[in-house]
């Protein structure tokens, strides 16, 4: 019974194209984040959701768009990709949004643009 | 530069070696974690650090606040310790979490 699930796993796509990432988790938690991983495998927060609230929002192009629906629920739509956004997205989440709470990662999301 | 820096990046040991990992941080912080990122990808949690020290199993991890470091230590290491290993950071007055580059840590049987 997965905790923090993704969808797609895998997504190539062409450069322009418009895709969507999504979300879910069952822990019953508060706040939800999205984090991309770069080729160096660096991680950088991207954007934090608290009870549906944006509450960081990195600096990030706006063709980046989160979107959540409810609690359980955050999604990453992305405009108009280009070769740079080609990383490993990750979502997680955590009961609470402070920096001490715990964080769950999901399985991550491989985005490749050709 | 970085706020959290980690040493080393990349370290190989021989199975049942103890290991040690460094995570020094340049700002205030209000909490510190440690981070497994498995070879498949997938990240676990492994500690969240105030002060002091937390042990788990094989693993141990400490903060030194004033020193602004801390450590991840793997006692009888084993080649399914084999991950990278990430340290970040909370920084004072920001609920958002940095990252330091992690090391990549090689058990060998």
């Amino acid at each position: 019974d997965t905790a923090v699930s993704q969808t797609p796993k895998y997504l190539v796509t062409q450069m322009g194209n418009d895709k969507s990432i999504k979300c879910e988790q069952n822990l019953g938690h508060d706040t939800m984040y999205w984090y991309k991983q770069d080729s160096k495998k660096f991680l950088k927060i991207m954007f934090s959701y608290n009870n549906k609230e944006l509450i960081i929002n990195e600096t990030v192009p706006n063709r980046f768009s989160p979107k959540s629906p409810d609690k359980a629920h955050l999604n990453l739509h992305i405009n108009s990709l280009e070769l740079g956004d080609s990383a490993v997205y990750f979502c997680a989440s955590s009961q609470g949004y402070l920096s001490t709470d715990t964080q769950y990662f999901g399985p991550g999301t491989r985005l490749t643009v050709l | 530069k970085n706020e959290v820096e980690q040493s080393p990046q990349n370290l190989t040991a021989q199975e049942g070696e103890f290991i040690t990992i460094n995570c020094s941080y340049s700002v205030g912080i209000s909490a510190l974690h440690w981070l497994q990122q498995h070879p498949g990808g997938g990240i676990v949690s492994l500690f969240m650090l105030s002060s002091g020290k937390k042990k788990h199993g094989r693993l141990i991890a400490t903060i030194n606040i004033q020193e602004k470091h801390s450590s991840l230590h793997i006692t009888a290491s084993h080649p399914r310790d084999s991950a990278v290993y990430i340290c970040a950071v909370g920084l004072g007055g920001s609920e958002k979490l940095v990252f330091g580059k992690g090391t990549k840590l090689t058990v060998n049987p």
